[in-house]
C-alpha cells in the first residue's frame, strides 16, 4: 500500500530564514503529489501540486517544492519565512485512477521573530 | 472557487446520542469524503462517496455511517456517540478526473461529553 512519510513533526525557524519541508513516499509509480497547509482552527488549504512534467513546482505564498523519483521525495520550500506561515503542513499523495489521498502525519512551523 | 461548507464549526453532544456532521459542496463534484484528524495521526479517512447513495469505507470506519442523499451533500452520522469520537471533523469533494486536488471545508470541532 502507498504511504507519505513527514519525518519532522515539529519544525521552528527564525522569520526571515529559509525552510524545507521533508516528505517521502512509497509506491511504485509516479503518484500524484500534493502540499495543503491547514491553520489553526481552519481546513486544509492546498498550496500546490504535481502530477508530471517540470520537476520543480511554483504554488501559493512565495512556496514551491522538487520532486526527486529517485529519492522518493517531494520537499517543500520557501526562502524566506513570514510569520503567516505559522500553520500545519502536510504532504499527501493519490494514485493515478483512484479516488482517494493518502496523508502524511503533517508538520508544525513555529516561526519566531 | 471551491466552497465546501460543514455546518457547524464546533459542536457538544453527549455520549450515546446520535450525531449528525453535515457537509455540501457547490462544485458538482462526484467524490465527498470525510476526515477525522487527531493529533499526532494526521488525517484518517473515515469514509468517501463516489456517487448519490455510493460510498466506501476508509480506515476507520467503526461507529460511524454515513448518507449521500443528493450529489452535494454528503453527512456522517455516529450512530451512539462515544468519548473517543471526540476530535475534529473535516469534510472534502474532489472532481472525477485524478489529478485534481481536495478541497476542504473548514471543519467541525465535536467534544463528546
Amino acid at each position: 500500500a502507498q504511504s507519505v512519510t513527514q519525518p519532522d513533526i515539529h519544525i521552528t525557524v527564525s522569520e526571515g530564514a529559509s525552510l524545507e519541508l521533508r516528505c517521502n513516499y512509497s509506491y511504485g509509480a509516479t503518484p500524484y503529489l500534493f502540499w495543503y497547509v491547514q491553520s489553526p482552527g481552519q481546513g486544509l488549504q492546498l498550496l500546490l501540486k504535481y502530477f508530471s512534467g517540470d520537476t520543480l513546482v511554483q504554488g501559493i505564498k512565495g512556496f514551491e517544492a522538487e520532486f526527486k523519483r529517485s529519492q522518493s521525495s517531494f520537499n517543500l520550500r520557501k526562502p524566506s519565512v513570514h510569520w503567516s506561515d505559522a500553520a500545519e503542513y502536510f504532504c499527501a499523495l493519490s494514485l493515478r485512477g483512484y479516488q482517494k489521498v493518502t496523508f502524511g502525519i503533517g508538520t508544525k512551523l513555529q516561526v519566531i521573530p | 472557487d471551491v466552497k465546501v461548507t460543514q455546518s457547524s464549526r464546533y459542536l457538544v453532544k453527549r455520549t450515546g446520542e446520535k450525531v449528525f456532521l453535515e457537509c455540501v459542496q457547490d462544485m458538482d463534484h462526484e467524490n465527498m469524503f470525510w476526515y477525522r484528524q487527531d493529533p499526532g495521526l494526521g488525517l484518517r479517512l473515515i469514509y468517501f462517496s463516489y456517487d448519490v447513495k455510493m460510498k466506501e469505507k476508509g480506515d476507520i470506519p467503526e461507529g460511524y455511517s454515513v448518507s449521500r442523499e443528493k450529489k452535494e451533500r454528503f453527512s456522517l452520522i455516529l450512530e451512539s456517540a462515544s468519548t473517543n469520537q471526540t476530535s475534529m471533523y473535516l469534510c472534502a469533494s474532489r472532481g472525477m478526473v485524478g489529478n485534481q486536488p481536495q478541497h476542504f471545508g473548514d471543519g467541525t470541532r465535536l467534544s463528546i461529553l
